[in-house]
């Protein structure tokens, strides 16, 4: 079975610092894709990055970049010069194509305060 | 980006009440979902439906039943829940179900506390 797990709970950063949130996966797959979604206090889920497991190079989204080690299978998320807005869970997620493909496996999320 | 809509925002209901938890996408989406999202634990995935058609019932008790009327409606129905079934369900949907890079797009979700 896939797992995902993030093993902070909640992490604060202050404002225009950096921060890292990690993601560690459990697979037998050498295909997937990973995905990190941020959920504000509006409660909406949205995208922020996803890095395909081929692909060597790290995936980047203007302030976010992922730092993806397939061998330990580590896939943490850099916040750099944190915003207020930045605030919010953070969840790590996994597909691949077993099965259906229909499942996304998802983290317990990370809570991420940003200190004025 | 917005574009999938849940109602109502919260709902408190009875063990013994029926109702239903309505999601509507304006995105031209294919694939609709139902997840649950219960504190401290991962989001689990309830249904699928691809097209119309249900793809995914992830082991989920028949008090749930969904209803796909068309690609841009789901509707997840309840009756005779139980407390433990308090949560938020979250709807999304995506361009169709299959290809693995697909992005999710969810609704704000329906907080549900079961007296």
């Amino acid at each position: 079975a896939q797992t995902v797990t993030q093993s902070q709970p909640e992490m604060s950063v202050q404002e225009a610092e950096t921060v890292t949130l990690s993601c560690t996966y459990d697979t037998s797959e050498s295909d997937y894709y990973l995905f990190w979604y941020k959920q504000p206090p509006s409660r909406q889920m949205i995208l922020v990055i996803r890095q395909e497991a081929y692909k060597q190079q790290n995936a980047t989204e203007n302030r976010f970049s992922v730092n993806f080690q397939k061998a330990a299978k580590s896939f943490s998320l850099k916040i750099s010069d944190s915003q207020l807005g930045d605030a919010a869970m953070y969840f790590c997620a996994y597909r691949s194509r077993r099965g259906t493909g229909n499942q996304f496996y998802f983290g317990t999320g990370t809570s991420l305060t940003v200190i004025p | 980006e917005t574009g999938v809509t849940q109602t109502p925002r919260h709902l408190v209901m009875g063990m013994t009440n029926k109702k239903s938890l309505k999601c509507e996408q304006h995105l031209g989406h294919n694939a609709m979902y139902w997840y649950k999202q219960s504190a401290k634990k991962p989001l689990e995935l309830m249904f699928v439906y691809n097209f119309k058609e249900q793809t995914e019932n992830n082991s989920v008790p028949s008090r749930f039943s969904p209803e796909c009327p068309n690609s841009s409606h789901l509707f997840l129905h309840l009756h005779t829940l139980q407390p433990e079934d308090s949560a938020l369900y979250l709807c999304a949907s995506s361009q169709e179900s299959r290809r693995l890079n697909e992005k999710l797009f969810f609704g704000s979700g329906t907080q549900l506390s079961v007296l």
